[in-house]
């Protein structure tokens, strides 16, 4: 994980937005994902998205993707209090997922 | 049943004693991946294998082994267990093509 970066971590108030940030520096992936861990559980697919989109909308969830300069954000409108968790991005060197260190959110109600 | 399959979920060894985390996936992809995951440090590659002949070493290969016994079967073993192996351990199976899909986890503590 150390060539993805991420911050650690968030705290946020139910309904608000939040948005979690990355910098990956693997420019020959084709896909770049979120994925949520609830705590206790494993890893879930949250989104992911193309190299070649800039944007990708799925419910709540927007990821944006800066290819020039290799930054991913994800953000989720009407935060609520399921979605407290740790966020991992990641990026496919050589098609292996090579996942940040997380981000973890903390909803407050 | 689970795509992934790991076993066992918990698991409490002595420092030294050998010990094998099982995974098996019934996804038919070639490849197959281990996983550790520390707090604060996000989940790092240990060993991955591309198909049943390819086994390749992962950012923290050190101390584990693995064996690729069959396409859903792939096993990673401590051979001498110490207590900073303690970790959360997951297996993976796919590729950018077709998505990954990850197993439960392994807790795994080392007294």
């Amino acid at each position: 994980g150390e060539d993805v970066e991420q911050s650690l971590f968030l705290s946020v108030r139910e309904g608000d937005s939040s948005v979690i940030n990355c910098t990956y520096t693997d420019s020959s992936s084709t896909y770049l994902y979120w994925y949520k861990q609830e705590p206790g559980a494993g890893l879930q697919l949250l989104t992911y998205i193309f190299s070649n989109m800039d944007m990708k909308q799925d419910q709540r969830l927007t990821v944006l993707l800066n290819k020039k300069d290799k930054h991913l954000s994800l953000r989720i409108a009407d935060t609520q209090t399921g979605d407290s968790a740790i966020y991992f991005c990641a990026e496919t060197p050589g098609d292996r997922l090579a996942f940040g260190k997380g981000n973890q959110v903390v909803v407050i109600p | 049943d689970a795509d992934v399959t790991q076993t066992p979920r918990n698991r409490i060894t002595k420092t030294g004693k050998r010990i094998m985390l099982e995974c098996s996936q019934t996804k038919g992809h070639d490849r197959m991946y281990w996983y550790r995951q520390d707090p604060g440090l996000g989940l790092r590659l240990i060993y991955y294998s591309f198909d049943v002949k390819d086994i390749n070493k992962g950012e923290i290969s050190d101390g584990y082994s693995v064996s690729r016994q069959a396409q859903a079967k792939f096993s990673l073993s401590l051979e001498s267990a110490i207590p900073n192996q303690t970790a959360l351990y997951f297996c993976a199976t796919g590729g950018q093509d077709y998505g990954y899909t990850f197993g439960s986890g392994t807790r795994l503590t080392v007294v």
